[in-house]
């Protein structure tokens, strides 16, 4: 059964810092590797997808990185905003479906001025 | 405008009552989903729809139902089953099951009176 792991579960940086998201997995057979963004009580929005031959996506001030071999994936977050606070999903899709996604638990990042 | 709509968007239930969650979409999908997310979880997968008058249980459906009369609704029933109800409640659609992307409403939380 793919279990995903998000570490750090909380993290708090001052405006303008560089940082990374970590996300790892336990089975490497997967089709993709999504990262989401939750503001409080709200849905979720897709940041980036990652199929599972890519090694990387960038989108703006974003980047995704996957190793599918290691069960790894990083979400580097350049030039930190206050508006950038928010709860950081991964989510693996595998199985015999693209559908079925398995979610990590979320790392809540603060960004303070 | 096109998008995933959720109604209520706090809920309470009372002991032994069923609840109903609604779940409506106007973006022409084939397929749908519902999640619970409890605090410092990911998110785990109740039921999914992959096309009208069908349905397939996820990792948790004990205590839950769900119908798919329409193709643009998606209600889930939290039944008196459930004993452990309180949770943050997101509904998903993409175009079909093995679409790579998932589109969020903005969820329903339950509370237990």
């Amino acid at each position: 059964k793919q279990e995903v792991t998000q570490i750090p579960a909380a993290l708090s940086v001052p405006e303008g810092e560089n940082l990374v998201l970590n996300c790892s997995f336990t089975d490497s057979a997967i089709y993709n590797l999504q990262w989401f963004r939750q503001d409080p009580g709200k849905g979720l929005t897709s940041l980036l997808l990652i199929q599972s031959s890519q090694r990387e996506q960038t989108s703006g001030r974003l980047n995704a990185s996957l190793d599918k071999s290691s069960g790894r994936s990083t979400l580097y977050i350049a030039a930190s905003q206050p508006g950038d606070s928010a709860t950081y999903l991964c989510a693996v899709a595998g199985g015999t479906s693209y559908g079925k996604l398995t979610f990590g638990q979320g790392t809540i990042l603060t960004v303070h001025p | 405008d096109g998008g995933i709509t959720q109604s209520p968007k706090y809920l309470f239930r009372k002991e032994g009552q069923n609840v109903t969650l609604s779940c409506e979409q106007n973006l022409n999908h084939d397929a749908m989903y519902w999640y619970r997310q409890d605090p410092g979880q990911g998110l785990r997968l109740i039921y999914y729809s992959q096309i009208v008058n069908d349905f397939q249980k996820g990792d948790i459906a004990e205590g839950y139902s769900v119908s798919r009369e329409k193709k643009e609704s998606f209600p889930l029933t939290v039944t008196s089953a459930q004993k452990n109800p309180t949770a943050f409640y997101l509904c998903a659609s993409s175009a079909q099951l093995d679409s790579q992307t998932q589109y969020f409403g903005p969820g329903t939380r339950l509370l237990v009176l």
